[in-house]
């Protein structure tokens, strides 16, 4: 069966340092993947995709890697700051518009 | 442009009750989603329309939820009879059929079963 899962359900870093977050799947072949933020008592709101040709996609101080090898992907945000603090979630999405979430990591940028 | 609408924000009912959710999804949005998020976990698919068909209700649990979208616009999900495990954060998001299909979601309707 499907499988998503996200690097530790929570990750604490120092302010101006880059925060990676993982997103490994197994069993299945998405055309894109895609990255929300989630922030306490509100809805996921969508950030960056990349599709299964391409390697990296970049947006200001967000990047993401899409390994379909690997079946992974890395997201990084660059020079933190404690507004990053939310919960960040990947989505698996077919050419059906079917869009499988991942757990979560949520993060913590301390001053 | 009026993002994803979503009613009520809290609901409080007793296990065996039955609550109702509606979604106003962003103007000229064909795909319509319901997801249930557990409290630490990520979304979960219900079902999703396309206009006021069904593409996907696998993950509907169709003993006790139901939903519709008439005239393929807003919708409405109902649980009956509510059980605790029910207990979570419904979350409507509609996508354009054009482009990539990023999700735009509502702020969820929050449900407690006592």
């Amino acid at each position: 069966s499907q499988k998503i899962e996200q690097n530790s359900e929570a990750l604490n870093i120092q302010e101006g340092k880059t925060a990676t977050l993982t997103c490994n799947y197994t069993n299945y072949s998405p055309a894109y993947l895609q990255w929300y933020r989630q922030d306490p008592g509100r809805g996921p709101v969508f950030l960056l995709l990349i599709r299964e040709n391409e390697k990296e996609k970049r947006k200001e101080r967000l990047k993401v890697t899409f390994d379909t090898t690997l079946k992974q992907s890395l997201f990084h945000i660059t020079a933190s700051q404690p507004a990053d603090s939310a919960t960040y979630l990947c989505a698996l999405v077919n050419y059906g518009q079917n869009f499988v979430f991942g757990p979560g990591t949520r993060l913590s940028v301390l001053p | 442009e009026a993002g994803v609408a979503q009613s009520p924000r809290y609901k409080i009912i007793e296990k065996r009750q039955s609550v109702a959710f509606w979604c106003n999804p962003i103007s000229g949005h064909a795909t319509l989603y319901w997801y249930q998020q557990i409290l630490g976990q990520g979304p979960k698919l219900l079902i999703q329309f396309q206009n006021n068909g069904v593409v996907d209700d696998s993950q509907l649990p169709k003993d006790r939820f139901s939903a519709e979208r008439l005239k393929g616009v807003d919708s409405t999900l109902k649980i009956q009879p509510a059980k605790l495990e029910d207990s979570a954060v419904y979350l409507c998001a509609s996508s354009s059929l054009q482009g990539p299909g990023e999700l735009f979601f509502g702020e969820g309707s929050r449900l407690t079963v006592l």
